[in-house]
């Protein structure tokens, strides 16, 4: 069965540093979508992209993360710097035409 | 904006119980409704879904939901929990005028004990 494919799992950052994930949809899904899930929290849509353009980015925190997907095919999420209020779960998602499936996530804990 | 609420956080019931668990949204419009569920160390994974149509749905592992439009609610139903079925449950609602973006409630932690 075809899944999204994140890296890395974990993450350990310290302040002020960048990080990077990365996002594999599944083949196929022109969709793709980046969650922040704080703990104690729902995932919250940070970014959504429709192939290789952004569809919906009004909940990035743009002047410290940036999202791409040059191909439109797998994604990037970067942060830089990072914050300590950072510390969440990421998740990537992509869509068929029902509904989204989700990746394993990426934990960043900021020191 | 839409929101979802879930009304408990942490819900423990031993094996067997009947499990019912809440979910209100606030949009007017039309939606799609979903319950997601995370197993311990597990994707995000959809249980259920509700575009139109009946209202009552049934998703995997004998979970339901039933869609009250006047209320607003989307309230997931077990007759008889399992141990297995330990877990944390999202409700999430999206609607088209929205861009189809997914809403989550804040989850509801499930322990079913023994």
């Amino acid at each position: 069965e075809a899944e999204v494919a994140q890296s890395p799992r974990y993450k350990i950052t310290e302040k002020s540093q960048a990080v990077a994930f990365w996002c594999d949809p599944i083949s196929g899904h022109a969709t793709l979508y980046w969650y922040r899930q704080i703990l104690g929290q729902g995932p919250e849509l940070l970014v959504q992209f429709q192939d290789e353009s952004v569809v919906d980015d009004s909940q990035l925190p743009k002047d410290r993360f940036s999202a791409e997907r040059l191909k439109g095919v797998d994604s990037t999420l970067k942060i830089q710097p990072a914050e300590l209020g950072d510390s969440a779960m990421y998740l990537c998602a992509s869509r068929d035409s029902y509904e989204q499936y989700f990746g394993p996530g990426t934990r960043l804990t900021v020191t | 904006a839409q929101s979802v609420s879930q009304h408990n956080h942490h819900v423990i019931l031993s094996e067997a119980a009947s499990l019912e668990l809440g979910c209100n949204y606030s949009y007017g419009g039309t939606v799609n409704l979903f319950w997601y569920v995370q197993y311990p160390g597990q994707h995000l994974q959809l249980l259920l879904k509700y575009f139109s149509g009946d209202p009552l749905v049934k998703g995997i592992k004998g979970f339901e939901a039933e869609f009250i439009k006047s209320k607003f609610s989307f309230n997931l139903r077990k007759p008889s929990v399992q141990w297995s079925d330990t877990a944390e449950y999202f409700c999430a609602v999206n609607a088209r005028e929205y861009g189809n973006k997914l809403v989550f409630g804040a989850g509801t932690i499930l322990r079913v004990k023994s």
